[in-house]
């Protein structure tokens, strides 16, 4: 119950498309849900995050969608770009506490 | 503003040695949890400080310890070195009431 299955779990997109990731969680308790941006050799960037009463969530290029009845969330990444290329990972937590990850996405957007 | 710093960068040891990793917390952050991420995989919850005490922890074994310092850096140590503890070890600073964590660069631990 608490893990967070994330896929595809690799991507590869032409530059100007659109990458879209998803996850889906099980503990209905999670009311916290960031993704991360991580470079090799990187820790994990904060890119956007969402809580359970909002559907949708958009930060420049980077919209955050939520079904909450599905349990459900994804990332899109409008007009991919060669630098959006790297490893992008949901979470979830419950208050402050403990981040459970997904096991990530390899995205590779092509010039 | 500083943000969070891990030392040292890279480390190799052998296995059945102890090891020593820091982290500093971003400016006014009370709160540091530590994670494992091995290659290829999403990060993994160690455990987490807040006042000088753990608050909480993952499924790791009790060779695996850490303190926090009235400053809010923080150290993981860990025992007894295996080689599945090679992996990148991060750090992530927050304020206690707010969810959103910052993480470190890591420290890329190899255990031969």
């Amino acid at each position: 119950q608490q893990q967070v299955k994330q896929s595809p779990q690799s991507l590869i997109v032409q530059k100007g498309g659109i990458s879209i990731i998803n996850c889906a969680y099980e503990n209905t308790a999670f009311d916290y849900f960031p993704w991360y941006q991580q470079f090799p050799g990187k820790g994990p960037a904060l890119l956007i995050a969402i809580r359970p009463d909002v559907s949708e969530k958009k930060e420049g290029r980077f919209t955050i969608s939520f079904n909450k009845s599905a349990k459900q969330f994804s990332l899109h990444i409008m007009d991919s770009q060669p630098g959006d290329s790297a490893t992008y990972f949901c979470a979830a937590s419950k208050g402050t506490y403990k981040y459970i990850f997904g096991t990530g996405t390899r995205l590779k957007v092509l010039a | 503003e500083t943000g969070v710093t891990q030392s040292p960068t890279h480390l190799i040891k052998t296995r059945g040695q102890q090891v020593t990793l820091r982290c500093s917390s971003q400016s006014g952050h009370n709160t540091v949890s530590w994670y494992q991420q091995a290659l290829g995989q999403g990060p993994q919850f160690i455990f987490q400080y807040y006042r000088e005490e753990e608050n909480g922890r993952g499924n790791f074994p009790p060779r695996f310890s850490g303190l926090q310092f009235p400053n809010y850096s923080s150290e993981l140590n860990v025992n007894a070195l295996e080689l599945d503890d090679s992996a990148l070890y991060l750090c992530a600073s927050s304020l206690r009431d707010f969810n959103e964590q910052f993480f470190g660069p890591g420290t890329r631990l190899t255990v031969l």
